[in-house]
């Protein structure tokens, strides 16, 4: 999936655990932006990052957290997971698509399929 | 409040005939409008895009019709095939660097029957 690699790529947690999701990509862009995906409701944004260690909240932030210590990674935190949290994570890089637009566009991994019990 | 409304939630085909998903937006500040494609298990991919000064574009069985006074666009699936079966999302975005300005609708899930 274009440079982007998330891990796990699958967890089951209990509630009230801490979990985090890695995302980690391989070409150097700026901006990293990590979604969730539920049924009904499409593709919501987190958190984003337009910078190592610059970072900010998206439509859904509560409940989450996220560094970004190193250009090529990107973390989301859940402090205390909760069964509402139950998702399928996905973390995208902005990059450009070279064509006659000259528009940038997102480019996603593979998901991680979290689970709270 | 929804920035991207999509329609239909899901949408059922025979193989052979032609799929059509419809948005919806407001904000007229939006200068380009992507479709995603998702596979069962996999990340959203970018299928087609437009810009609001085209209002059409055409990418194999693949097009986007772009209605800029009404402020809709579509993706028209000729030819359906059992491999389209998919989530097609659409998108709005604005600006060159647009940061966080990524706006999706909610999907419509395409089961194209052989």
């Amino acid at each position: 999936d274009a440079g982007i690699t998330q891990s796990p790529r699958h967890k089951v947690t209990e509630t009230g655990t801490p979990v985090t999701l890695r995302c980690h990509q391989t070409e150097n862009h700026r901006y990293m932006y990590w979604y969730r995906q539920d049924p009904g409701h499409g593709l919501r944004l987190i958190h984003y990052s337009y910078g190592v260690k610059d970072t900010d909240k998206g439509e859904v932030s509560d409940g989450y957290s996220v560094s970004r210590s190193k250009t090529e990674d990107f973390l989301l935190t859940l402090e205390s997971a909760t069964s509402s949290q139950t998702s399928v994570y996905f973390c995208a890089i902005e990059v450009n698509d070279r064509g006659p637009s000259g528009a940038n566009v997102l480019t996603f991994g593979a998901g991680s399929r979290l689970t709270v019990l | 409040q929804q920035q991207v409304k999509q329609s239909p939630q899901s949408l059922i085909v025979q193989k052979g005939g032609i799929s059509i998903i419809n948005c919806a937006y407001e904000n007229t500040a939006f200068d380009y409008f992507p479709w995603y494609q998702q596979f069962p298990g996999k990340g959203p991919a970018l299928l087609i895009a437009i810009r609001p000064d085209v209002s059409e574009k055409k990418e194999g069985r693949f097009t986007i019709s772009f209605n800029k006074s009404a402020k809709q666009f579509s993706l028209h699936i000729m030819d359906s095939q059992p491999g389209d079966s998919a989530t097609y999302f659409c998108a709005a975005s604005m600006g060159p660097n647009t940061g966080n300005q990524f706006y999706f609708g909610t999907g419509t899930s395409l089961t194209v029957i052989p």
